[in-house]
């Protein structure tokens, strides 16, 4: 069965920290990778994906995220989290037709 | 412009109530899709159509029927309501059902059952 595992629920950095959230998933056929961000309050948004190619991905307002197949991860990384990174992010993985979600990582930045 | 839209926005009812979410896209895709994230914030999907057929069906039960009078709309009815049905219910969208597609989020429906 699919599933996306996702190691930290909740990671409090300082302003200016770099930030690593990790991200493993459990498919056997192609995937087709995402991290969205959901901001307090707020819907869901994209924030980058990986289809094939380049495994590093460039997304949004500076993160970034690597695919390793070997290891089935897709960790999303920051080198400097500011004030507004403050959200939910959620990594997922798209087999089948549906997107699969780990249950989320709340990121706290403290000015 | 709103791509993907929800009304309402939050919804408070008595247990045993039936209500209805509404969802409209306005970036011509042919899917959608009903996601339920619960109190915890675990995101899962619930159904999926592609040009109105229902292609999608993530054993919800059947209390939740979803409607889909043409490909922009996808309406979710929930009949009799239960306290375990408080969750927020997102609305997505993307231009095939199939591979890597985004799908683009609404905002989001909260619903309270009391």
């Amino acid at each position: 069965a699919q599933s996306v595992s996702q190691h930290n629920h909740h990671v409090i950095l300082s302003e200016a920290a770099s930030l690593e959230l990790g991200c493993n998933y459990s498919y056997g056929g192609t995937v087709n990778l995402f991290w969205y961000v959901q901001y307090p309050g707020q819907h869901l948004q994209l924030l980058l994906k990986y289809f094939s190619g380049d495994p590093l991905v460039k997304g949004i307002k500076g993160f970034e995220a690597e695919f390793i197949k070997s290891k089935f991860s897709f960790n999303l990384r920051k080198p400097s989290v500011q004030w507004s990174d403050t959200a939910e992010y959620f990594c997922a993985v798209n087999g089948g037709g549906k997107l699969i979600f780990g249950q989320g990582t709340e990121l706290s930045v403290k000015p | 412009d709103t791509a993907v839209s929800q009304t309402p926005k939050y919804l408070v009812t008595q247990m045993g109530n039936d209500k209805s979410i509404k969802c409209e896209q306005n970036l011509g895709h042919d899917t959608m899709y009903w996601y339920k994230q619960d109190s915890k914030k675990f995101l899962k999907i619930m159904f999926s159509y592609n040009n109105k057929e229902l292609i999608i069906n993530e054993t919800v039960p059947n209390r939740f029927s979803p409607k889909s009078p043409d490909k922009a709309h996808l309406n979710l009815h929930i009949n009799s309501l239960e306290l375990g049905d408080s969750a927020v219910y997102f609305c997505a969208s993307s231009q095939e059902p199939l591979g890597g597609e985004t799908q683009y989020f609404g905002p989001g429906t909260r619903l309270l059952v009391l």
